[in-house]
């Protein structure tokens, strides 16, 4: 079967830095996708890895290693807003997503 | 432009009634989903739309239907609810090229009773 594995629940400090891991397993890959999602909202893009290497834009950074099957999300000095659910998603060989259940991000002050 | 937007954004059912939930965008693409997503489990694919006029099959789509009459809509049917299907419920759309990311709409939070 397909699985993606994240974290539940992670805890961090403004200002610091945090990085969300995902693990996958599935059936073909053509690219893996990091969303954010504030309780009660809908899930919005954050970044797109097909490569291996690091993918980075301002704050956030996505890094993806194919032959682990392994990626993460890194996020720079961060804000109260952060506060979320981060949700890893794979496009299989019938670029369908498959999604993990998400970690959420409690940041404390 | 609205992006995607979802119709209603609530809505409490009895077992057995029936409805239907509108998604409509104006962003002009032609893929659509409708996925569920319940606590502790990933965004599920009912059903999903490469096109006007086609539907598919996704990975739980047991109990619902759908319709693409127009590229701009895409309807969700629950025929005869059941409360397994309380759940939040939220279409996404994307342009035909497969390194694009999907945009969602707000969500319906649907509870069956």
């Amino acid at each position: 079967g397909q699985n993606i594995d994240q974290p539940t629940e992670m805890t961090a400090t403004e200002g610091a830095i945090v990085q969300i891991n995902c693990t996958y397993q599935t059936s073909g890959f053509n690219g893996l996708f990091w969303y954010q999602q504030h309780a009660g909202e809908a899930p919005t893009f954050l970044s797109y890895n097909v490569l291996d290497g690091l993918e980075e834009k301002g704050r956030f950074s996505s890094f993806l290693s194919r032959s682990k099957g392994y990626s993460y999300l890194l996020l720079k000095e961060l804000q109260m807003k952060d506060s979320a659910s981060y949700l890893c998603a794979v496009r299989d060989k019938d670029y369908q997503l498959i999604w993990g259940a998400g970690t959420k991000l409690i940041i404390k002050p | 432009n609205a992006g995607v937007t979802q119709t209603p954004k609530f809505r409490v059912l009895k077992t057995g009634q029936s409805m239907t939930l509108l998604c409509a965008q104006d962003m002009n693409h032609e893929y659509m989903y409708w996925y569920r997503q319940d606590p502790g489990m990933g965004l599920r694919l009912i059903h999903y739309s490469v096109g006007e006029g086609t539907t598919a099959k996704g990975e739980v789509p047991d109990g619902y239907n759908v319709s693409r009459l127009k590229k701009q809509n895409f309807l969700l049917g629950l025929e005869s609810a059941a409360p397994s299907q309380t759940s939040v419920y939220f279409c996404a759309t994307q342009t035909g090229e497969a390194y694009n990311e999907q945009f969602f709409g707000p969500g319906t939070r649907l509870t069956v009773l």
